[in-house]
């Protein structure tokens, strides 16, 4: 099994509608993160946690809110989809200086 | 803020000629580097690190030497095969405050051809 496993691996969604993706790990890692992948533009952070009980935004958080189940789960809604959120979804986990370890990513797609 | 800028791709070789992709840095702190690689369909795989000035990290042939003087931490690799083409990104990560914050390139594509 993989370290850090992403289901969905692909979705099309309509605008509006209420979509979560889901990630977990096997790791041991505390701190977990979503991020979003776009052509041109690289990766951007769109929530992390350090633990079950610190969510933090990113620098994208808008139109995005996030669930930390347990230490080994990190979940990622979209209230209500839009268009501009159609992207590569990734979830990564670390320890601190030791790099991320990603998942394979969801690709996402909102008509 | 900190920043990574890095190449722009694609960037095309033959097979077993010399790789470098380029990457230089701002930071305010004292920051750790990254080289991660994403193949097509997967997502980012660390690559090579260094934690501090004129460490060079290495891994499966390639290397890069973090240069404090010039901020830069290229990617190197003396000769590719196909099966490295991919997407790199430069990546570094400021230690200051305990928070580790990570800040990636844009990601250079490299193809190379037979």
């Amino acid at each position: 099994d993989a370290d850090v496993t992403q289901t969905p691996r692909n979705r099309i969604t309509k605008t509006g509608k209420r979509i979560m993706l889901e990630c977990s790990q096997t790791k041991g890692h505390d701190r977990m993160y979503w991020y979003r992948q776009d052509p041109g533009l690289g990766l951007r952070l769109i929530y992390y946690s350090f633990d079950v009980k610190d969510i933090n935004k990113g620098e994208i958080s808008d139109g995005y809110s996030v669930s930390r189940q347990a230490q080994a789960k990190f979940s990622l809604s979209l209230e209500s989809a839009i268009p501009n959120q159609t992207a590569l979804y990734f979830c990564a986990t670390s320890r601190l200086n030791y790099g991320y370890t990603f998942g394979s990513g969801t690709r996402l797609t909102v008509v | 803020g900190n920043s990574v800028t890095q190449m722009e791709g694609p960037v095309t070789l033959s097979e077993e000629a010399f790789l470098t992709i380029n990457c230089t840095y701002t930071a305010t702190g004292y920051p750790s580097l990254f080289w991660y690689v994403q193949y097509p369909g997967e997502g980012l795989q660390l690559l090579l690190k260094a934690t501090k000035a004129d460490d060079k990290g290495s891994n499966k042939g390639f290397e890069a030497t973090y240069r404090k003087e010039t901020t830069s931490f290229h990617l190197e690799k003396g000769s590719v095969q196909v099966s490295d083409s991919a997407v790199y990104f430069c990546a570094l990560s400021d230690r200051s405050g305990g928070y580790q914050k990570v800040t990636f390139g844009t990601g250079t594509k490299l193809q190379v051809i037979p």
